[in-house]
């Protein structure tokens, strides 16, 4: 079965860190790029940042909004990806889902999606 | 920075009925990168609509994706109950690499 499987949120201070974890199974992890979604109570979706294959260097990208404080990683060995998330703000309060970006040809989208797990940040 | 703007806001119709979606962008995209997704509450998004035409694996043929350049649409042909949810539209910018989602309609039931 194709599935992505977020862990590792929970309630963490303002400053504070926490690191999410993204299992995968059932399709070729280590030939896909792997991104971050979050989604605020009520609210819309943003692209919080991906890491490539190792066939593209492991290459990473953020968004504005967490450039510099979140980093993702990857472990091919193990079907796994991170997100690193440090000096946590108020608003980076959110579900963060874990999805897979899939190229087709010249063509690509998130194709597969996990079930999220949620973050909170608050004193 | 490409933001993406969807009309309306919410679409309030019956089932049976035919629902289009607006997506338009602040300047082109690629059709290539432009796909649509649907979520019901509590639940995370799916894949409809990528290379702003093509349907994914497994989305009935009543889904369908047209435009280009800098607008696009998703047409619903006839609305059926499991289809109130809402609507994302995203794109995919090159350089620098960003990946941007639309504000969302959402489309309930009249």
């Amino acid at each position: 079965e194709v599935q992505l499987v977020e862990s590792g949120g929970g309630l963490v201070q303002p400053g504070g860190s926490l690191k999410l974890s993204c299992a995968a199974s059932g399709f070729s992890f280590s030939g896909s790029a792997m991104h971050w979604v979050r989604q605020a109570s009520g609210k819309g979706l943003e692209w919080v940042g991906r890491i490539r294959s190792k066939a593209n260097s492991y290459a990473t990208a953020y968004g504005a909004s967490v450039k510099g404080r979140f980093t993702i990683s990857r472990d091919d060995s193990k079907n796994m990806a991170y997100l690193q998330m440090n000096s946590l703000k108020t608003e980076d309060t959110a579900v963060y889902y874990c999805t897979r970006f899939r190229q087709y040809g010249e063509i690509g989208a998130f194709d597969i999606w996990g079930q999220g797990t949620m973050v909170t940040v608050s004193s | 920075e490409i933001v993406l703007t969807q009309s309306p806001g919410t679409l309030s119709l019956s089932p049976g009925e035919r629902a289009t979606l607006s997506c338009r962008a602040s300047q082109s995209v690629s059709s290539n990168y432009l796909a649509w997704y649907q979520q019901k509450p509590g639940q995370a998004p799916r894949l409809l609509i990528y290379g702003a035409s093509s349907r994914a694996t497994g989305i009935p043929d009543r889904f369908s994706g047209s435009g280009s350049g800098t607008d696009f649409t998703l047409t619903i042909s006839r609305l059926e109950p499991e289809d109130f949810a809402v609507y994302y539209c995203q794109q995919y910018g090159s350089s620098p690499p960003i990946f941007t989602f639309g504000p969302g309609t959402k489309v309930d039931i009249k």
